[in-house]
């Protein structure tokens, strides 16, 4: 059973660029979550999303960043000109349903964002 | 609001040696506690976590971990450290009561060096 899949493992943008960032979900699992981890920090949440829907978007910027989880494909977490404080690692994770039965939340192996 | 904290921002301890790892949240209502270890340039890997029922939980790679409702803890232990178990970790809780779903809120981290 694969993990939680994310790419690019890395990614460079120029400062104004756009960065897209993937994510499938483990198989089975219908909850998809993203969370950035600046240098030095612990990971803060983002975004939960389901199949055609966002849930929670407590944690996203107001501004220039998205997310989506469509009814096919990956997850996509879309940030638009980005500056050199959206440099980053972010993570997306995912789970077989809501957690109110404390299921595990497995996470990917994270996106390097590098803003130059 | 609900938080953890990981007071020590490193352990240092032999190979051979316990080790604990320290992490304390506050709450309202039945938190869920996790732990997660970081390697570099790594994601999240699941060690272990408390739901309900027995306060020791065992975990991956012999890890365990007591929930302590009276102080508000959840360390997280060994028995003997190998080197190979130098890696940053992560105490993570939340609160399915009170959000409806598992927005996992994260300690800052805590470095585990283990010497030779």
């Amino acid at each position: 059973n694969a993990g939680v899949m994310q790419n690019p493992r890395h990614l460079v943008r120029r400062r104004g660029q756009e960065a897209r960032l993937r994510c499938s979900p483990m198989k089975g699992h219908s909850h998809v979550y993203w969370y950035r981890q600046l240098p030095e920090e612990g990971l803060k949440f983002m975004v939960y999303l389901q199949k055609e829907n966002i849930i929670d978007e407590s944690g996203m910027p107001k501004e220039r960043f998205s997310a989506e989880f469509p009814k096919e494909g990956p997850s996509i977490l879309r940030i638009q000109q980005v500056v050199r404080g959206d440099s980053a690692a972010y993570f997306c994770a995912s789970s077989p349903a809501d957690g109110s039965s404390g299921n595990t939340i497995y996470f990917g192996e994270g996106s390097w964002l590098t803003v130059v | 609001a609900q938080s953890v904290a990981q007071p020590e921002d490193q352990v240092n301890v032999a190979e051979g040696n316990p080790l604990t790892v320290k992490c304390t949240y506050s709450v309202s209502g039945n938190p869920y506690l996790f732990w997660y270890v970081q390697y570099p340039n790594r994601g999240l890997q699941f060690l272990l976590k408390y739901i309900t029922g027995d306060n020791l939980v065992k975990g991956s790679y012999g890890f365990e971990a007591e929930f302590n409702k009276s102080q508000t803890s959840f360390h997280l232990k060994k028995p003997s450290a190998l080197v190979s178990d130098s890696a940053l970790y992560f105490c993570a809780v939340t609160f399915p009561e009170n959000t409806g779903f598992q927005k996992l809120v994260f300690g800052t981290g805590t470095r585990l060096l283990v010497s030779p």
